[in-house]
């Protein structure tokens, strides 16, 4: 079946560096999400992602965050200064249509140091 | 405002028993409801979803919810329970009304430990 995969499992990264989190959403799928979940707290969507441009993001995705869809298959997301509190388990998805499910990676735990 | 709420952060069933992980939220318009399952550092599964139709949408593994309007609850249940169900289920929710809001209102989980 296939998968969202994401790269890497584990980024640790010094506070006001920037970090990359990579994402390969299932090949026919339109729609591209990012979420995020600090320890112990809800899942919190980030932003959302069609048609190459940002369909909504959340009050989070300030102007250090940043979404791209560099070539046919990957989705990255991009945090420019990190912050201590960025640290959190960042997960993508993906979804065919905008009605059906949205399929989720593994997620990348994000250590700001 | 979009919210989903799921009363219990555990629920401890023994293995063979029914169990039901409790869900209510709260849009505007019609509702998407999700249930997704989370294995220790493994990514959110989806298990099964309500869109329209039958109130008992069965999905994955053995488990089905009832969306249930009036009460504006989505119940997860499953008749018998496995020690292999024991993991973080997490609720979710869309308002369809919502026009290009396409994002997940999340539930904070809740812990499901089947015991043998």
């Amino acid at each position: 079946e296939p998968e969202v995969t994401q790269t890497p499992s584990h980024q640790v990264t010094q506070m006001g560096q920037e970090v990359i989190l990579r994402c390969v959403p299932i090949s026919n799928h339109l729609y591209f999400y990012w979420y995020r979940q600090i320890l112990g707290q809800k899942v919190e969507f980030l932003v959302s992602f069609y048609n190459n441009e940002i369909s909504e993001k959340s009050e989070i995705f300030d102007d250090q965050f940043s979404v791209e869809r560099p070539d046919g298959s990957n989705f990255t997301l991009k945090i420019r200064s990190t912050k201590l509190e960025d640290s959190a388990m960042y997960f993508c998805a993906s979804s065919e249509n905008s009605n059906q499910p949205q399929h989720f990676g593994d997620g990348t735990r994000l250590s700001i140091l | 405002a979009q919210s989903v709420a799921q009363p219990e952060d555990q629920v401890n069933v023994a293995e063979g028993n029914p169990l039901t992980v409790k869900c209510t939220y709260s849009v505007s318009g019609n509702p998407y409801l999700f249930w997704y399952v989370q294995y220790p550092n493994r990514g959110l599964q989806f298990l099964l979803k309500y869109i329209t139709g039958d109130n008992l949408v069965k999905g994955s593994y053995g488990f089905e919810a009832e969306f249930n309007k009036s009460q504006t609850s989505f119940h997860l249940k499953k008749p018998s329970a496995l020690v292999s169900d024991s993991a973080l289920y997490f609720c979710a929710v869309r308002d369809w009304n919502a026009g290009n809001n396409r994002k997940l209102i999340w539930g904070l989980g809740t812990s499901l430990a089947v015991n043998p």
